[in-house]
């Protein structure tokens, strides 16, 4: 079993959907979770960041949290044809990021 | 732009042949990761740098792999007699030192070996 689960889609939803993207994890170590974006042939970019259990808004992203369960969400409201891209969570432990593989998004127009 | 900068952005060279790869992180950040992805996937860990220290390095990191960062500002990461598996996107990223905020990440090295 990975550290780190995340599917890898492809999810394709309508321009304007609300989207869900998760990801489940082992180690109760785990310290702090990001959300990273990667358009194709780029490097990551990161989007959010949070440490505690709970949610954390930034524009239309909303970052979830549950560590009781090990559960890790990305919410993204009125999705953009420009919202198209990978998104990679990933969790620090110690020094180390661990990554999931990453889920591949489309948002239609 | 004041970002993590990666020179060059693609490589193509011979198996066998030796490369090198720059990164200059963001300026006040202490640390400086490299990481190698393959499509598909994400990041590997290879390496990292507290200033000048490499304090880490990954089982991945064969010895034909050497990370440099002499004055804790820029970083070169060398692969000598390339092999058509080192063909991956090499990544950059840069944080500092303690507590909040995640690594920020360079565009990318692609490097193709033929």
């Amino acid at each position: 079993q990975k550290e780190v689960e995340q599917d890898p889609g492809p999810l394709s939803v309508p321009e304007g959907a609300i989207v869900s993207l998760n990801c489940t994890y082992s180690n109760s170590a785990f310290q702090y979770f990001m959300w990273y974006r990667q358009y194709s042939r780029k490097g990551p970019e990161l989007l959010m960041y949070t440490y505690s259990s709970g949610n954390k808004e930034d524009g239309r992203f909303t970052a979830q949290v549950d560590k009781s369960s090990k559960y890790i969400s990305l919410f993204i409201r009125d999705s953009q044809p420009s919202d198209s891209a990978t998104y990679l969570c990933a969790m620090r432990l110690n020094r180390k990021l661990i990554w999931g593989l990453g889920t591949s998004l489309a948002v239609n127009p | 732009d004041t970002g993590v900068s990666q020179d060059p952005r693609h490589k193509i060279t011979k198996r066998g042949q030796n490369v090198t790869f720059r990164c200059d992180p963001i300026s006040e950040h202490n640390r400086l990761y490299w990481y190698r992805q393959t499509l598909g996937q994400g990041p590997e860990f290879l390496t990292y740098f507290q200033n000048e220290a490499q304090l880490e390095k990954s089982r991945l990191l064969s010895d034909r792999f050497s990370a440099e960062r002499p004055k804790g500002s820029f970083s070169t990461l060398e692969i000598q007699r390339t092999e058509q598996g080192d063909s991956a996107m090499y990544l950059c990223a840069s944080s500092l030192v303690q507590g909040a905020g995640g690594q920020f990440f360079g565009p990318g090295t692609r490097l193709t070996v033929l």
